[in-house]
């Protein structure tokens, strides 16, 4: 089963807009972490945010964290045609040590 | 090694065949992760180690699914009589201590086809 629901499912900007994706999850978490995924292949770790942090900060990426409304957002700024992946939100559940991931929104940036 | 390695890439195999996949964790990583993603949805949990211990198999999908990881280190998923209804990429991920607010580092997994 797939706790995380990403939405939207689909997005399609055009390069240097910035792209802002959303997760909602249902049960109590530790943390939630951020993945991109190319051709359906390998996932790359992005970013981890723990459940006693609001935002944090990589580079061209900001992560928020609402627990009360159970819900997290990624913003990619100035976006790049080599950003186009699908991007999936992963959820640590307390008391357990799996990584819940959700459906995942497909990103596709213009040049 | 420097990642998560996952051997073989691609493997094509007959219904009611056995397959076995492998995966190389990053070394001193003691948790490691099968996952399991079908065309167009999210990695789906399968089993967690802690060490040479199953510490969460609750996703294994029935008695055809098993894995071992006999020292620590490498981990073997198994799949007995397999059916098409397997096909799917199986993602391994390791971490230095599992869950917990420590990130997982995935390979680039293995294509599985039944035909």
């Amino acid at each position: 089963s797939q706790q995380g629901e990403e939405d939207p499912q689909a997005l399609s900007i055009q390069e240097g807009e910035n792209a802002t994706m959303n997760c909602s999850y249902k049960t109590s978490i530790n943390n939630l972490q951020w993945y991109r995924q190319n051709s359906g292949r390998g996932l790359v770790h992005l970013i981890l945010i723990r459940s006693n942090e609001r935002e944090k900060h990589s580079g061209r990426l900001r992560v928020t964290l609402d627990t009360s409304k159970k819900s997290s957002s990624l913003l990619i700024t100035a976006s790049r045609a080599a950003d186009t992946a699908s991007y999936f939100c992963a959820t640590g559940r307390s008391g357990t040590y799996k990584y819940i991931f959700g459906t995942g929104t497909r990103l596709k940036v213009l040049a | 090694g420097a990642g998560v390695s996952q051997t073989p890439s691609n493997k094509v195999t007959e219904k009611g065949k056995y397959v076995e996949l492998r995966c190389d964790p990053i070394s001193g990583h003691t948790a490691l992760y099968w996952y399991r993603q079908s065309l167009g949805q999210g990695p789906e949990f399968l089993i967690y180690f802690q060490g040479t211990g199953a510490a969460d198999d609750s996703g294994l999908p029935n008695d055809r699914f098993f894995a071992v990881r006999p020292e620590g280190s490498v981990s073997t998923l198994k799949i007995q009589r397999t059916e098409r209804g397997d096909s799917a990429v199986y993602l391994c991920a390791s971490s230095l201590a599992g869950g917990m607010n420590t990130e997982a580092f995935f390979g680039q997994g293995t294509r599985l086809t039944v035909v």
